[in-house]
Order: C-alpha cells, then structure tokens, then sequence
C-alpha cells in the first residue's frame, strides 16, 4: 500500500517555543492532506484539512494562527505548532489521499511540551 | 449531534465469538466509508472499505445503509490479535472541500 512519513515521531520541547511537522507521501500525490490530534483515551480529531497551493481548511475550535499548515507541493504538508503549550501536547497524525481512495496515514507524532 | 457516532465499548467477548459495532453518520452528502483499525499508541490502519451492498473479507463483514445513515462491521471467530479499537470513518463533503472523519472507536478485547 501507499506510504506516508510523518517526522519526527517523538519531540520533546520547551514551553513557548515552535515545532514543526512533516508528512510525506512517498509513493503517490496527495491533493488532500488532513491533520488529526489525539489526545489520550480520545478519538482522533481533525483539526485541518489542507490542499495543494491553497489555505487550509481548520475545523472550529482550532486555531489557525498557532497551527499553521503549509501544503506546498503534493507530496508534503507541515503542521507547526507555534508557541507550544503544556496543553498541546498530544499525538498528532498526519493523513493523504488521492481523489476516491482511502486515506493513508503516517506514524504520528508524540509532542511533549514541558 | 457528533458527525460520527460509534458505542465506546468496551466490548469483552471470548476467542471465539462474533462481535459487532454499529456506526451512525449525520451528514447524508457523505461519499465513502471505512472501517480502521488502531492498536494502542500506533496510527490507524485501514481494515476494509464499506460499500452499500454489503463486503466481506475473512471473518470480517461490513455493510452500509445510506437510507438508515449507518454502518456496521461484523467480526466472526474472533481471534485474541483482533484486540484493538475500531475506527468508523467518514469522507463527507465539507463546505468547501470533502474531508474524512472519525468516530470516536469502539474498543475491542478478546479474551482467552
């Protein structure tokens, strides 16, 4: 199957300092990426949905300025999570997909801010 | 209303046993479904896709009723491995863009 890369998998960062993302899909074009956060014992919750060359779409209650999603090329989005928050801290999960296929997901990525 | 609905769970059933899990949807627009697996602390993996005629892969069985807005999968002998959560998923239209969403997982123990 498809395969997505998500980096890093683990990141431990200090308050009020800037992380970011990667999602690669290797194998194929992505023209939709989604980002998802979950936090423990939840679901996972999509926080944006980006397209190639366009803004993303963020769903309500996330807020754009302090994630901010780049969908440059069809093969990458980054999600940075700007002045991250002990609160922020959560399993972010990057997902692509092609137009009528299902959606492939990357490895996640465990952010602890401290 | 959440646009995706599943039971939690737990379910605890024997090896053995046929389980199922029930899914409901909100948006009618929506265009495809599936069924994802994840185990813990891992990314979802895809288990089969649903199609309104009903699909079977091995043990396991899904079916979509767009008139009813809900989705099943059903899981026969079940197997200590098929311990994990179980993810509904949505691709529904969104406003401007379709996008995918998830239920909230049932959770799913086989005991021995």
């Amino acid at each position: 199957g498809a395969v997505v890369s998500q980096h890093p998998s683990r990141v431990i960062c200090k308050s009020g300092t800037s992380v970011k993302i990667e999602c690669r899909s290797l194998d194929f074009q992505a023209t939709t990426m989604f980002w998802y956060r979950q936090f423990p014992k939840q679901s996972l919750m999509l926080m944006a949905t980006s397209n190639e060359g366009s803004k993303a779409t963020y769903e309500q209650g996330v807020e754009k300025d302090k994630f901010l999603i780049n969908h440059a090329s069809l093969t990458l989005s980054t999600l940075t999570v700007t002045s991250a928050h002990p609160e922020d801290s959560s399993f972010y999960i990057c997902s692509a997909k092609r137009p009528n296929t299902e959606a492939f997901f990357g490895q996640g990525t465990r952010l602890t801010v401290v | 209303r959440k646009e995706v609905e599943q039971d939690p769970g737990p379910f605890n059933v024997p090896e053995g046993a046929t389980v199922a899990f029930n899914c409901t949807y909100s948006n009618s627009a929506s265009q495809s479904f599936f069924w994802y697996r994840q185990d813990c602390r891992k990314e979802p993996k895809l288990l089969m896709s649903v199609y309104s005629s009903g699909n079977e892969d091995g043990r396991f069985t899904a079916q979509l009723n767009r008139a009813s807005q809900y989705i099943s999968l059903l899981i026969r002998d079940s197997k200590l491995s098929d311990s994990a959560t179980y993810l509904c998923v949505v691709n529904m239209r969104g406003s401007s863009a379709s996008k995918i969403i998830f239920g909230s997982g049932t959770r799913l123990s086989i005991r021995p």
